[in-house]
């Protein structure tokens, strides 16, 4: 149980377009997701909190305009990265969060993207 | 705000060997959480521990929690290059989780 998916798995896209990439819950309802970022060799960087239903909370630096959430059912949250730059290259990745308690977070495989 | 630190950074280990990666928080913690990532993959939780001075093991994995809830350490014993990846402690962070740098072990044969 508790499997997250994500899609694409890598993408590739000419700077100034607008990719969205998708999270899904497969086996259990997720009511809050985490975006997070990661560069070569650091630490998950936390973008935001999607929550199903409202509008997601954003961490500090983190352009809500630029780095559009969805969170529209409670298995699918979407990330867009709006006219993307070279410099929005990074490993996206969400996770959701457990609901045994415990709250551990699921992670989905990540999304590799690529601006040239 | 919380801070979570990890230390070493790297761990390069002779298969075979024991080593301790160390995770300290700036805050006491009501939990602490590890995962494992495996190189080119993501982030899978392995255990989370609860109780102040709290033990748990995983086959050849140690996970401990400080007596004042604020430190964590993961030992593994008789290193294999199946543990090869990078081991982050998190913790509660409100809602959040707030990770730490991760200690990133290879595995020399």
């Amino acid at each position: 149980g508790a499997v997250v998916s994500q899609h694409p798995s890598w993408v590739i896209c000419k700077s100034g377009t607008s990719v969205k990439i998708e999270c899904r819950s497969l086996d259990f309802q997720a009511t809050t997701m985490f975006w997070y970022r990661q560069f070569p060799k650091q630490s998950l960087m936390l973008m935001a909190t999607s929550n199903e239903g409202s509008k997601a909370t954003y961490e500090q630096g983190v352009e809500k305009d630029k780095f559009l959430i969805n969170h529209a059912s409670l298995t699918l949250s979407t990330l867009t990265v709006t006219s993307a730059h070279p410099e929005d290259s990074s490993f996206y990745i969400c996770s959701a969060a457990g609901t045994s308690g415990k709250r551990e977070q699921f992670f989905g495989p990540g999304t590799r993207l690529t601006v040239l | 705000g919380q801070q979570v630190m990890q230390i070493p950074q790297y761990q390069h280990v002779q298969e075979g060997e024991d080593f301790t990666t160390y995770c300290n928080s700036s805050t006491t913690l009501s939990n602490i959480q590890w995962y494992k990532q495996r190189p080119g993959g993501h982030p899978v939780f392995l255990i989370q521990l609860v109780k102040s001075g709290e033990v748990k093991k995983q086959k050849r994995l140690t996970f401990q929690f400080g007596e004042a809830k604020k430190n964590s350490s993961l030992h593994i014993t008789a290193t294999q290059t199946t543990d090869v990846g990078t081991y982050f402690c998190a913790g509660p962070n409100d809602y959040k989780l707030s990770f730490g740098a991760g200690t990133t072990v290879t595995v020399r044969a």
